[in-house]
């Protein structure tokens, strides 16, 4: 069965700071690894994705994240934190053979001016 | 474009009652997804519909819960009936069909169930 763990709930950065949200996964064959971000009061939105290639993607607002196969982990990192980034943040793994996406229980990004 | 569209946003209900949430897909996404999100936890697929035909359905309460999308663009999911531990966050998305494409959220529907 496939899984994704996001060790920390809670990750607090002062503004202007790199910050990185933690993912790790399990799944069958290779992975499609997803990165989605919740504002309060307002639906998950997409920020990236790994599906092949480059084991650093770049996505929305300055996000990027690095596939490593031999640590199965998909952290997500920004150089510099801005405070509009704090929200909850959602890492997800869909195998290649199978329908499903599996989500992670998400952890909440607090930026401090 | 239009995003997915979900209502109603919340709905109270007491215990054994019945409820019913609506979902109308990004126009031509071929794939919608129901998941229930309980707070605290990511969200959980219940099923996954391709077109009108069910891809996945491995997690929905097939005994109290149902969902069907006729025609292969609006979705209805109905619980009956409803027990405390259905509390959560409805959310429907969808995707264009081919697997590594990523979902598009609606706004969930709030259930409260007392």
């Amino acid at each position: 069965a496939q899984s994704v763990a996001q060790p920390e709930d809670q990750v607090n950065v002062a503004e202007g700071n790199p910050l990185t949200v933690k993912c790790t996964y399990s799944v069958s064959g290779n992975p499609y690894l997803f990165w989605y971000v919740q504002y309060p009061n307002r639906g998950l939105q997409f920020l990236l994705k790994y599906i092949t290639g480059d084991n650093l993607v770049k996505g929305s607002y300055g996000f990027e994240a690095e596939f490593n196969k031999s640590q199965t982990s998909f952290h997500l990192k920004k150089p510099s934190a801005l405070v509009s980034d704090s929200a909850l943040y959602f890492c997800a793994v869909r195998g290649t053979n199978a329908g499903k996406s599996t989500f992670g229980d998400g952890t909440t990004l607090t930026v401090k001016p | 474009e239009a995003g997915v569209a979900q209502s109603p946003r919340y709905k109270i209900i007491e215990k054994r009652q019945s409820v019913a949430f609506w979902c109308n897909p990004i126009s031509g996404h071929a794939t919608l997804y129901w998941y229930q999100q309980i707070l605290g936890q990511g969200p959980k697929l219940l099923i996954q519909f391709q077109n009108n035909g069910v891809v996945d359905d491995s997690q929905l309460p097939k005994d109290r819960f149902s969902a069907e999308r006729l025609k292969g663009v609006d979705s209805t999911l109905k619980i009956q009936p409803a027990k405390l531990e259905d509390s959560a966050v409805y959310l429907c998305a969808s995707s264009t069909s081919t697997g590594h494409n990523e979902q598009f959220f609606g706004p969930g529907t709030r259930l409260t169930v007392l």
